[in-house]
């Protein structure tokens, strides 16, 4: 079945040590995702990609970044994690231009922060 | 973005119809209504979708009335397993961003 894949689910990463979390989609879909999900609060948009084009939220610290080399994959890097950054990771994809707006998304990553 | 208000919590008993309302007072001519259910630990899924009038779908039903500046999720028959948080999100269909409201945490109970 066409899916979002992240890896790992559960993330543990020591504070200011550089932790990477990917992302794979088998949908073809050009639009990619991530979002930070704060335990009892809403998913919160930190970038997205629209194919190559990167597009970071006005409110996204520097301390995140992305890559996506190909389609397929996208990857999220925190360069020095704090111990604020211990959240759930969302990674999503949606197909542009279709006439029903609909974001898939992946299961996400649960980083902890010690 | 338009902003959305939800209830922040709903509860229901097994077997009955829900209805979740959000407000959209700022929405704009092209923006779409769409609805999520996120379960625990898990990642939002899509529910429906509508612009205007009344959307339904084998898993719910989006009530939009006239002017457009609320809409109401309809849950026929809920059943535990549709115990989640609902969130309402208005954008158009071109954009490539969304923002997520608060959010109404349902709870059916046996």
């Amino acid at each position: 079945d066409a899916m979002v894949i992240q890896n790992p689910r559960y993330q543990v990463t020591q504070f200011g040590k550089p932790v990477t979390l990917s992302c794979s989609q088998t949908l073809n879909h050009n639009v990619m995702y991530w979002y930070q999900q704060k335990s009892s609060q809403a998913p919160k948009l930190l970038f997205h990609y629209y194919d190559k084009d990167f597009n970071n939220e006005a409110d996204t610290p520097d301390n995140f970044q992305s890559r996506r080399p190909n389609t397929s994959f996208c990857f999220l890097d925190i360069r020095s994690p704090g111990l604020g950054d211990a959240a759930m990771y969302l990674c999503a994809t949606s197909r542009d231009g279709v006439s029903s707006y609909e974001q898939y998304f992946g299961p996400g990553t649960r980083l902890t922060v010690t | 973005l338009a902003k959305t208000t939800q209830p922040i919590s709903m509860d229901s008993y097994e077997g009955q119809e829900v209805n979740i309302t959000c407000s959209h007072n700022n929405i704009a001519t092209n923006d779409y209504i769409t609805w999520y259910q996120q379960f625990p630990s898990q990642g939002p899924r899509f529910i429906i979708q509508g612009y205007k009038t009344k959307v339904t779908n084998e898993v719910a039903s989006l009530f939009i009335p006239a002017d457009r500046k609320s809409s109401t999720l309809s849950l026929p028959r809920v059943s535990l397993s549709d115990t989640a948080v609902y969130y309402c999100l208005v954008g158009d269909m071109g954009y490539q961003k969304v923002t997520f409201g608060t959010g109404t945490k349902l709870q059916v109970i046996p």
